[in-house]
Order: C-alpha cells, then structure tokens, then sequence
C-alpha cells in the first residue's frame, strides 16, 4: 500500500513564527502536491513538484514556499506565519506516468495560528 | 478554468436509505474520480472512471461517467452509519498535465 506520511497531525503556532510541515511518501512517486482545505472553500493547490529541486506554484502559493531536496520528502514552509493560514494541509503523491492523476494522500496537519 | 461542482453539499439520511451525489462540470474531463475523507484524515482514493458512459461498482456504491465526459454520479445504496464522510470529486485532464480539479464536496451523514 501507498504510504503518505505527515509530520504533525496538530501544530499550534503564533502568528509571525516560522512553520515547517514535512511529508514523506514510500512509492517512488514523481509528483508530490501541497493542498489547504477549508470549509466552503474546498481543496486548494498549493505548489507542486514533479521532480527532485521541481516546484511549481499552484492556485495559492502566497505566503508559503516549498522545498524537495529528495525524491521522498516535500516540505512546505510558511516563513511567518498568519491567521490566515489557519487551515487544514493535505499532502499528496502521484505517479507522472499515471495517465488518471490519482492521487495519495496523507492523513494531514491542521495547523492553527494564534 | 475548468469547474465541478457538486450537489448537494450537504446530506443526511436515515441508516437503510438511498442517496445519490452529483458532480457536474461543462469541461471534459479525460478521467474523474471519487474519493471519500473522514473527519480528521485525508481523501482516500475510492474508484476512478474513465470512459464515457462507464459503470464501475463498489459494494453498494455505484459511479458512472457520464456519457460526454462532463458529469458523474455516486449512488449509495441501503446507505450505512460507516459511509458517513466527505465525498469528493475529482477531474483530470491530459491536456493539463493529468492535474486534478475538486469538487467542493458532499457532505453526508448517516443516522443509525
């Protein structure tokens, strides 16, 4: 089975520190993918990443930056955290070659910012 | 842009009823699939279509695709406590590197 791991299931922060949330996946997968989900508003992308040293900006990419040094692992950062950025983070992988985008998720990091 | 949205976004019933979920969009899409999120974890992947007019059945779950690519459907049958959840939809399209556009999510909630 596809394993999605995330660091931290619950973070509770202040606004203006800084916030590393880390995510490592077990299949090899090429593509890795960082989403918030809010109530009302659904999944949002965050950044993408199709390759090591790969990122790509989604729908949301203010006020966050990633980072893939390994294959496995896709980090996101919110270098001074916000209210704002209260939400719900998701964590996905995927394989390029899938010709359906299916995607493995983690079981995600809800982060709340006081 | 490409949209889905799904209706109804919220539902609750009674253990033994039936239900069933819609996901529209006026975009083709080349695949759709369905994934169910309980509370506090992440979606998990429940079936994937992909030619129009397919059927795919899981238990007492039924997806179809409709026939122009465009729409899907989950129906629910003699629906359970367990299938309580967010239920998403997702489509992919070659054309846009197989990245997913979601849904907004159906709500349900099954009442013993």
């Amino acid at each position: 089975d596809v394993k999605v791991t995330q660091s931290s299931r619950y973070l509770v922060k202040r606004t203006g520190e800084k916030v590393f949330l880390e995510c490592v996946q077990d299949m090899d997968h090429e593509n890795m993918f960082w989403y918030r989900q809010d109530p009302g508003l659904g999944l949002r992308l965050i950044y993408f990443s199709y390759d090591v040293k790969m990122k790509e900006k989604g729908d949301i990419p203010e006020g966050y930056s990633v980072s893939r040094e390994k294959k496995e692992r896709f980090s996101l950062i919110l270098e001074s955290a916000s209210t704002n950025q209260t939400s719900m983070y998701l964590c996905a992988s995927g394989l390029a070659a899938a010709n359906t985008g299916e995607l493995f998720f983690g079981e995600g990091s809800r982060l709340t910012v006081l | 842009t490409q949209l889905l949205e799904q209706s109804p976004q919220f539902l609750s019933i009674q253990e033994g009823e039936n239900l069933t979920v819609y996901c529209n969009s006026s975009s083709v899409f080349s695949s759709l699939q369905w994934y169910r999120q309980e509370p506090g974890e992440g979606p998990v992947l429940l079936v994937t279509v992909v030619t129009g007019g397919e059927v795919k059945k899981l238990k007492r779950l039924t997806f179809q695709f409709g026939d122009a690519r465009k729409d899907s459907s989950l129906h629910i049958t003699a629906a359970q406590p367990g299938d309580t959840g967010l239920y998403l939809c997702a489509g992919a399209d070659n054309n846009a590197g197989n990245m997913l556009t979601f849904g907004g999510g159906t709500r349900l909630m099954v009442k013993p």
